[in-house]
């Protein structure tokens, strides 16, 4: 059983240009998480999205941030016009369910963004 | 989340037991206690969680106070590879996972 994927592992963007990183969850998984790691810093919780709906997105910058887990395909975060401070670590966990002690969330390997 | 205080590092010698320390005095009842690791900068590794009894899997142990408000996660033989950042964290909602600074094991040879 493959773990959870995300793509690419490495993304180099341009002030002002789209980032969009992607994860697809271990299969069974209708659960995803996406958190945000700046350098020498602790993950920070972003957004928690189950099929076609987000949950809760109380940890998302309020602008430039979306995301999304499709009926179809992997979930998608997208930052657009990135900026220099966006430049971090971004990984993405996957659940069976959301229910606290039941489930348990498994981490992709991330992807590092960095913005020039 | 509860919060959690976690040592900034710990040494452990290779092959001897690791003990890490957690507190988490404002632990309610239904909030369970998770450990993670972070390996370089690997994504979180999910070693053990529970609520009040110990638990012990394949990778480590976890010891529970019976007034819930500290653990200790216990790697019974620590290898090199062991090297990492351990957090722990208090969650009952299922939804996020609060990551505080964590512990920094060095494990020597």
């Amino acid at each position: 059983n493959a773990g959870v994927m995300q793509n690419p592992r490495h993304l180099v963007r341009r002030r002002g240009q789209e980032a969009r990183l992607r994860c697809s969850p271990m299969k069974g998984h209708s659960h995803v998480y996406w958190y945000r790691q700046l350098p020498e810093e602790g993950l920070k919780f972003m957004v928690y999205l189950q099929k076609e709906n987000i949950i809760d997105e109380s940890g998302m910058p309020k602008e430039r941030f979306s995301a999304e887990f499709p009926k179809e395909g992997p979930s998608i975060l997208r930052i657009q016009q990135v900026v220099r401070g966006d430049s971090a670590a971004y990984f993405c966990a996957s659940a069976t369910s959301g229910r606290a002690g039941k489930d348990t969330q498994y981490f992709g390997p991330g992807t590092r963004l960095t913005v020039l | 989340d509860a919060k959690t205080t976690q040592p900034t590092s710990m040494d452990c010698a290779e092959g001897r037991a690791a003990n890490l320390p957690c507190n988490h005095s404002t632990i309610s009842g239904n909030e369970y206690v998770y450990w993670y690791r972070q390996i370089h900068s690997q994504g979180p590794q999910y070693i053990i969680h529970g609520l009040k009894n110990n638990e012990t899997n394949e990778m480590a142990s976890l010891i529970i106070t019976e007034d819930r408000k500290s653990s200790t996660l216990i790697l019974p033989h620590a290898t090199l590879r062991d090297t990492a950042v351990y957090y722990c964290i208090a969650d009952n909602a299922g939804n996020m996972l609060t990551f505080g600074g964590g512990t920094r094991l060095m494990v020597k040879p």
